[in-house]
């Protein structure tokens, strides 16, 4: 079955750039949405395919996608963008969805 | 406004049974997958599988076929997950959410199911 591999921290000062790496085989050829949540709170997406942002999410926030590498880009970051942060692609081989194990953000 | 309620937690005993509900609102059931994501404590999200409402077919992860059972009644806009022979390591969160051709939007609030003899 297919793996997405996130590293479980990243830490950031405020106001400088994280960037959240999802590794996974040929992952360039797939679509990847990312996943944002706080603790006690549900997920809640904040880019999709790829690259596209839902209304309300600021546009601090951007993704990329190629070869075997996507990443979430949060530029600026705030005290509130500490979460941890999720990728997830849909594996064409199997017809199943796959998460990463999660990234921690730490706004330091 | 678009919600997704699910029902309260559980305590379970090892080998029993738990069946989850996900009554939605404010749009039409039949025209979005409803998907269902668990979280054991500390962990990472896992994707169980999805139901299509309109036509009740499933998809389910590797890790829950043969456990797992996800049906729906389009009169009262619900989805339900039915986890069987539960084991100690089922115990998490559970989440139904709904999948709108762009990502899983909208989310439940979450079902904790605590597994314990």
């Amino acid at each position: 079955s297919y793996v997405l591999i996130q590293s479980p921290s990243v830490s950031v000062a405020p106001g400088k750039t994280a960037r959240i790496p999802c590794g996974g085989n040929n992952i360039g050829d797939k679509s990847v949405h990312w996943y944002q949540q706080k603790a006690g709170q549900a997920p809640m997406v904040v880019i999709y395919y790829d690259e596209d942002r839902p209304s309300g999410i600021p546009e601090r926030f951007s993704g990329s996608n190629s070869g075997n590498t996507a990443t979430l880009t949060i530029s600026r970051v705030e005290d509130g963008d500490e979460a941890d942060y999720y990728c997830q692609v849909w594996d064409s081989s199997s017809d199943h969805w796959v998460f990463g194990g999660g990234t921690k953000l730490t706004v330091l | 406004q678009v919600q997704l309620v699910q029902s309260g937690a559980e305590v379970k005993k090892p080998g029993a049974s738990v069946k989850v509900s996900c009554k939605t609102s404010g749009y039409s059931f039949t025209d979005y997958y409803t998907h269902w994501v668990r979280q054991a404590p500390g962990q990472g999200l896992e994707w169980m599988g999805w139901i299509n409402p309109d036509s009740g077919a499933t998809n389910y992860a590797q890790n829950f076929q043969g456990r797992v059972t996800m049906t729906r009644e389009t009169s009262i806009s619900t989805a339900y997950m039915e986890l069987r022979i539960l084991k100690s390591d089922d115990t998490a969160v559970y989440y139904c959410a709904r999948w709108d051709d762009t990502a899983l939007a909208y989310w439940g609030q979450g079902t904790l199911v605590t597994v314990s003899s």
